[in-house]
């Protein structure tokens, strides 16, 4: 059973402040991992796609991947209230899987003014 | 960027009708588009991958003929509500990956609510 595994939250952060997810799973040869934004009652919306480890920039938001941890954490850098959403974790499997991505339960942000 | 339609956004019907909810991909040729349902505070359930020109893949636990689904072309997949009934409420989210890549794009849900 493959797993990715996310805290529900809700994670609560000051405006202005960084914002840190985590995101680890199970299966060691996965090796595409994303990141999805998910507002209340809308759909999924891409941030950031990460394929190597190391650190992955693109604006306020930071992907970090550490294949030998087998976690991926997203970094928001001053975080707005407009960033308080759902954040998912995707891990897309490598054998057998069919290119179909495995989420996170999500963890839910909040950004306080 | 990749845009991903969905057509109807929102949909009330009657308990026994059947439910044909389209997803396209706008700008980008999609061989493999997948079927979410999302029930109210829980995560993404695949339902079933669906690549073109071929039979879809259902998940385990999920009625492959209740869920009928259909990828004719390269841009547009069908997700068809046999005889919905209430439990078949729910948020309804295709996805779309491009050809040649792992990304999905996803579309903006269909809400069904079965009365």
């Amino acid at each position: 059973q493959k797993e990715v595994e996310q805290n529900s939250g809700p994670l609560s952060v000051p405006e202005g402040a960084i914002a840190s997810l985590n995101c680890t799973y199970s299966d060691r040869v996965s090796q595409s991992f994303f990141w999805y934004r998910q507002y209340s009652g809308k759909s999924p919306e891409l941030i950031m796609s990460i394929y190597s480890n190391g650190d992955k920039e693109d604006g306020r938001f930071t992907a970090q991947l550490n294949k030998a941890s087998q976690y991926v954490s997203l970094l928001i850098r001053d975080s707005q209230p407009s960033d308080s959403a759902t954040y998912l974790c995707a891990v897309k499997e490598l054998t057998g899987g069919g290119n179909k991505l495995t989420f996170g339960t999500g963890t839910q942000l909040k950004v306080e003014l | 960027g990749a845009v991903v339609s969905q057509h109807p956004s929102r949909v009330i019907c009657k308990s026994g009708t059947s439910v044909k909810i389209e997803c396209r991909s706008l700008d980008f040729q999609a061989t493999t588009m997948f079927w979410y349902r999302q029930f109210p505070k829980q995560s993404l359930m695949l339902m079933a991958t669906s690549n073109e020109g071929s039979k879809a893949t259902y998940e385990q636990g999920v009625e492959k003929d209740k869920f009928l689904i259909n990828h004719a072309s390269l841009t547009l997949s069908t997700l068809t509500v046999t005889s919905a009934h209430p439990e078949d409420s729910s948020f309804y989210i295709c996805s779309a990956r491009e050809a040649g890549t792992d990304t999905q794009y996803f579309g903006p849900g269909t809400r069904l609510t079965v009365l």
